[in-house]
């Protein structure tokens, strides 16, 4: 059984359009996270929701919006995508009641924007 | 604000042989999570092994070792008797420990092993 799923994989798109990910969890976790990695392969959060509600929200152009319609699913929508969008974006999830906030990573979506 | 840093962009070592990523981190804070976590090329992101700052003995898992040194903010990963399938990316991550909180990683070191 798959944790953490993400679609699409691989998503290839001209600059200037809108394009979403979508991201589902089947762990029973509270949290769900974004994080994107760049073509130098750092790592680096840009959104955290706990039940549905945004907790964190670092430094991200608001063309990205994060959803999340229950707590086994965290979408991101990215709107007017620019060329520096390429990345692989993962998603991720935890529960915050146990000790160790030991996140599950999702295999990760590859954007190119040409 | 938390950091994280590695300072070897790239690692290699013979197979069956031993090495030792480093990591260090700057934090003000007492309690906290750190992890190592491997990339291979297939991307997915799998936890190797992880450290509670409060517990003074370092996590082992079969092969995987760590060397947490909190007052040297210092937390560097030991791979022995290496094998190919260890070939990886490595991060070095930090977690605060309430609640649900984000992952500082590093920049990660590029594993290489040599047959």
């Amino acid at each position: 059984d798959t944790a953490v799923s993400q679609t699409p994989k691989y998503l290839v798109t001209q600059m200037g359009n809108d394009k979403s990910i979508k991201c589902e969890q089947n762990l029973g976790h509270d949290t769900m996270y974004w994080y994107k990695q760049d073509s130098k392969k750092f790592l680096k959060i840009m959104f955290s929701y706990n039940n549905k509600e945004l907790i964190i929200n670092e430094t991200v152009p608001n063309r990205f919006s994060p959803k999340s319609p229950d707590k086994a699913h965290l979408n991101l929508h990215i709107n007017s995508l620019e060329l520096g969008d390429s990345a692989v974006y993962f998603c991720a999830s935890s529960s915050s009641l146990t000790q160790y906030n030991e996140q599950f990573f999702g295999p990760g979506t590859r954007l190119t924007v040409l | 604000a938390q950091t994280v840093t590695q300072s070897q962009p790239e690692m290699s070592v013979q197979e069956a042989e031993t090495v030792t990523l480093s990591c260090t981190y700057d934090t003000s804070e007492s309690d906290y999570y750190l992890f190592w976590y491997k990339q291979p090329p297939s991307r997915q992101m799998i936890l190797v092994i992880r450290q509670e700052a409060y517990k003074q003995q370092n996590a082992t898992e079969n092969r995987f070792s760590v060397n947490f040194q909190k007052a040297a903010k210092s937390f560097s990963l030991k791979i022995s008797d290496s094998q190919l399938g260890d070939a990886a990316m490595y991060f070095c991550a930090y977690s605060g420990a309430q609640g649900a909180q984000k992952l500082v990683f590093g920049q990660g070191t590029r594993l290489t092993i040599n047959p």
